[in-house]
């Protein structure tokens, strides 16, 4: 049973293109959040929702909009792909508004724009 | 700049060896975490210790954390080659409203048979 399952897996486009990650927990957490992780694995949170509220958004650029249809989900798409969004992508969850607790990772989605 | 850094970035061991990996931070924090991310996978929760702790045991697990020095250390005893992974520390750190969990670029750590 999958607590925190995000889709695709594995995602390769071109440049200019515009494309969504899917993220779902069945852990009945109140916060999501999306991280990236670069090439050195670097882990830098993107957003973070608690209860379909948007609490966190670093600097992100305008092309990356996540959205909350519920507090399961937690989608990102993602406008305009650029070279420099390849990595991977993983979606999170916790407890809690306060984003200091225990967070249970996704498997992660590696996007390649080529 | 990163809050959490981990040093080494890269180990290697033989089995049976104990690792030692440590992260440096730069502000108060909250609490301190351990993570683990096989290759390919996601990263998995190992062990959170709180700012007024100073050492925690999980299994094979010990952490220590030295708010003074802002350092943390984790170490894995009697290592298996199934503890091959990157291992990460996060720093939850709240100022205002803002609440956050921060990660470092991890240690990879090899054990070899």
């Amino acid at each position: 049973d999958t607590a925190v399952s995000q889709t695709p897996k594995y995602l390769v486009t071109q440049m200019g293109n515009d494309k969504s990650i899917k993220c779902e927990q069945n852990l009945g957490h109140d916060t999501m959040y999306w991280y990236k992780q670069d090439s050195k694995k670097f882990l830098k949170i993107m957003f973070s929702y608690n209860n379909k509220e948007l609490i966190i958004n670093e600097t992100v650029p305008n092309r990356f909009s996540p959205k909350s249809p519920d507090k399961a989900h937690l989608n990102l798409h993602i406008n305009s792909l650029e070279l420099g969004d390849s990595a991977v992508y993983f979606c999170a969850s916790s407890q809690g508004p306060g984003n200091t607790g225990e967070l249970f990772f996704g498997e992660g989605s590696r996007l390649t724009v080529l | 700049s990163q809050q959490g850094e981990e040093d080494p970035q890269a180990l290697s061991i033989q089995e049976g060896e104990n690792a030692t990996m440590n992260c440096s931070y730069k502000t108060s924090i909250n609490n301190l975490q351990w993570y683990r991310q096989n290759s390919g996978r996601g990263l998995v929760h190992l062990i959170l210790i709180r700012s007024n702790e100073r050492e925690k045991h999980s299994g094979r697990l010990r952490v220590t954390l030295d708010t003074s020095k802002k350092s943390s250390s984790l170490l894995i005893t009697a290592s298996r080659a199934a503890d091959t992974a990157s291992y990460f520390c996060a720093t939850a750190i709240s100022s205002g409203s803002a609440r956050q969990l921060t990660f470092g670029s991890g240690t990879q750590l090899t054990v070899l048979p």
